[in-house]
């Protein structure tokens, strides 16, 4: 069955660069049938989509108006993995992070998230 | 972007009896909204979409009602695993936003 394994650093500083991946098993990365999407969750901001990829003749990114001039998602089809990369973090992005897939058909994507990865919780502190 | 309201934050629930949880948009989803089960220390599970689908391998016990701004999920007959927190999320607009949840414990 498909799966999402998540990796990455658990603290970072504030103002450096929040990294995390998301390898997936079971299906591929660039397949036209999936979008692939990080959410985060803190006691704060609850539950926060902040954005996808996904591949359909080319790559598409979709990004939260909240994150969306420090974020970064990108794939990588030789491992089968997504990353976020989220810039000049503050305390504030200190969260649980979860990748999370979306299936697609040929003309459009649900909008639920049918599978979720493990989570990691990323602390921004100095 | 569209805001969902759960109500109420806690419901204490006897093991086997009823639950109902609601969820309300700041404007309408018509039926594009989805139920999550979040347990501690695990990523939330899909249990309805569209409102009132149940995603694969769902018990008949969780069911989903609702369009437009008012939603609803029941839990008939709870079992010992359902106690968690439910969360509903809406995605007929972008960007995808999710309730702040419902936290269903043991009476």
């Amino acid at each position: 069955q498909v799966q999402l394994q998540q990796s990455g650093p658990g603290l970072v500083k504030p103002s450096q660069t929040l990294s995390l991946t998301c390898a997936i098993s079971g299906d591929s990365v660039s397949s036209n049938s999936a979008a692939w999407n990080w959410i985060r969750q803190s006691a704060s901001r609850g539950l926060e989509w902040l954005g996808r990829t996904y591949f359909t003749s080319k790559w598409y990114n979709d990004y939260a108006p909240s994150v969306k001039s420090r974020m970064t998602i990108n794939a990588d089809t030789s491992k089968n993995q997504f990353s976020l990369q989220l810039n000049s973090v503050t305390p504030e992005d200190t969260a649980v992070y979860y990748c999370a897939r979306a299936t697609c058909t040929s003309s459009f994507c649900q909008g639920w998230f049918d599978l979720w990865g493990q989570g990691t919780l990323v602390t921004v502190s100095s | 972007e569209i805001v969902m309201t759960q109500s109420p934050a806690t419901l204490s629930v006897s093991p086997g009896g009823r639950a109902t949880l609601s969820c309300r948009a700041s404007q309408t989803v018509s039926s594009n909204l989805g139920w999550y089960q979040q347990k501690p220390g695990q990523a939330p599970r899909l249990l309805i979409y569209g409102a009132s689908t149940r995603a694969t391998g769902i018990p008949a016990r969780f069911s989903g009602s609702g369009s437009g701004t008012e939603f609803t999920l029941t839990i008939s007959s709870l079992q010992s695993e359902d106690f968690a927190v439910y969360y509903c999320q809406q995605y007929i607009n972008w960007p995808r936003t999710f309730g702040q949840g419902t936290k269903v414990e043991i009476k």
